[in-house]
């Protein structure tokens, strides 16, 4: 059982340059989120889907576009990369039932020189 | 609201008790969770606790709520090195599916 698969690991990017993070979940999971994390700030929710064919905002949404492309895959798509971007990109789903815990891909390193 | 606030470092030597702290200002939250960071990995749930509970108690780990106060912590007894990680405090918001987090915890186990 896989869980949560993200690709790719590591990723180094100019700027101006776009890329797409790809995650997927064989959870059967109905929630998917995305989640940046900065060395003192924790995690910060990029965007969400709390189901298949439906997207919304998170605290950190600018410079980003999601895709739900189906029940399992949710993609991070970063048009015009910008350093401010340096991160770790996390992938994340839930069931959707009631206050079920959240599952964590290993994340994606990106570094925007 | 939905701030989370933990101190950034502990440092602990091998065999003492470690205690994690967390506070949250949200009264509405239902579950409380920890989640343990190892490097280069993912996040991995540890427990959980439901708002009405006191105390949750799994196997080396303890974990406290006080819900007056709104704080949250979590204790490790007879702490390893394995335990060496970064601990995230999370809190969610009934059946809506969102989480927050806290800037998590840098446990460093000395031998």
């Amino acid at each position: 059982n896989a869980g949560v698969t993200q690709t790719p690991k590591f990723q180094v990017l100019k700027t101006g340059q776009s890329m797409t993070l790809q995650c997927a979940q064989d959870m059967n999971h109905n929630s998917m989120y995305w989640y940046r994390q900065d060395p003192g700030m924790g995690l910060r929710l990029i965007y969400y889907s709390a189901s298949e064919g439906t997207t919304d905002k998170g605290e950190v949404p600018n410079g980003y576009n999601v895709s739900r492309l189906n029940k399992r895959e949710f993609s991070l798509r970063l048009e015009s990369a910008a350093p401010s971007q340096t991160s770790v990109y996390f992938c994340a789903s839930v069931t959707g039932e009631y206050n079920s815990p959240l599952h964590f891909g290993n994340g994606t390193r990106l570094t925007v020189t | 609201g939905e701030d989370v606030e933990q101190s950034l470092f502990l440092s602990v030597r091998e065999g003492d008790s470690s205690v994690i702290n967390c506070t949250y200002t949200d009264s509405s939250s239902t579950y409380l969770y920890w989640y343990k960071q190892e490097p280069g990995a993912g996040l991995q749930l540890l427990t959980y606790i439901f708002s009405n509970m006191d105390m949750k108690q799994d196997q080396r780990l303890t974990v406290l709520l006080n819900k007056k106060d709104k704080h949250l912590s979590l204790r490790i007894a007879d702490t390893q090195t394995g335990d060496s990680a970064i601990y995230f405090c999370a809190e969610s918001m009934g059946n809506f599916n969102k989480f927050y987090f806290g800037s998590g915890t840098k446990l460093n186990v000395k031998p």
